[in-house]
């Protein structure tokens, strides 16, 4: 199970910083990765992270603003997200595995505006 | 970055039909090709991977095929809860790319 929090609104240039919180698997054995869908538009790949963090991949548009990590001992995955921009407004979700995404979580909803 | 085009970005088609979505890469991906469906605010869901592998559950009158630049998602004998939208997903390279999706209505 994956459960995304951490969304809400913000102005933007504003920061958020997501969770993924994950349980019934064994997380430190799996790349994790957040992908993003504005509203009523089409699935964005965002960033994904090796299982024990030391290689991390990031979209064009959020490198240098975003940031992913985990923490295995806590079974999470984080997304920091700085300088925020109108465009960064989607649902956020978190899902298992470096691209066959199989489990997905909900997801969390970003909303950047003034 | 790899750019995923798919087409048609709309389909409208009726239940028994024979459908093809295609999707092509602006570059060489050899077999690195994902196909998800997503329903109506619902999350997405694994169906092909490695551009023709079923993935477990998913019904077999999902098909994929293709290799290189060029890719097919066939679904034959349309059911209703086929109406969705469809993307691929490239990962040949970082940054993984997804098509912008075709959605399948009901004719």
């Amino acid at each position: 199970q994956l459960v995304e929090s951490g969304g809400g609104l913000v102005q933007p240039g504003g920061s958020l910083r997501l969770s993924c919180a994950a349980s019934g698997f064994s997380f430190s054995s799996y790349w994790m990765t957040w992908v993003r869908q504005a509203p009523g538009k089409g699935l964005e790949w965002v960033a994904n992270i090796k299982e024990d963090g030391s290689e991390k991949y990031y979209m064009d548009s959020v490198k240098g603003r975003f940031t992913i990590s985990r923490d295995n001992a806590k079974n999470s995955q984080y997304l920091q997200m700085n300088s925020l921009r109108a465009e960064d407004t989607a649902l956020y979700y978190c899902a298992i595995g470096m691209r066959n995404y199989v489990h997905w979580g909900q997801g969390t909803l970003v909303t950047v505006s003034s | 970055d790899i750019q995923m085009t798919q087409s048609p970005s709309s389909l409208s088609a009726s239940v028994g039909d024979r459908v093809t979505i295609t999707c092509r890469a602006s570059q060489n991906i050899n077999n690195f090709l994902n196909w998800f469906q997503q329903q109506a605010g619902k999350t997405p869901k694994l169906l092909i991977y490695s551009a023709s592998t079923l993935q477990s559950g998913v019904p077999s009158r999902f098909s994929g095929s293709g290799s290189g630049t060029d890719f097919t998602l066939t679904i034959n004998s349309l059911q209703p809860e086929d109406f969705a939208t469809y993307f691929c997903l490239q990962y040949y390279s970082v940054p993984y790319t997804f098509g912008q999706g075709t959605k399948l209505e009901i004719k």
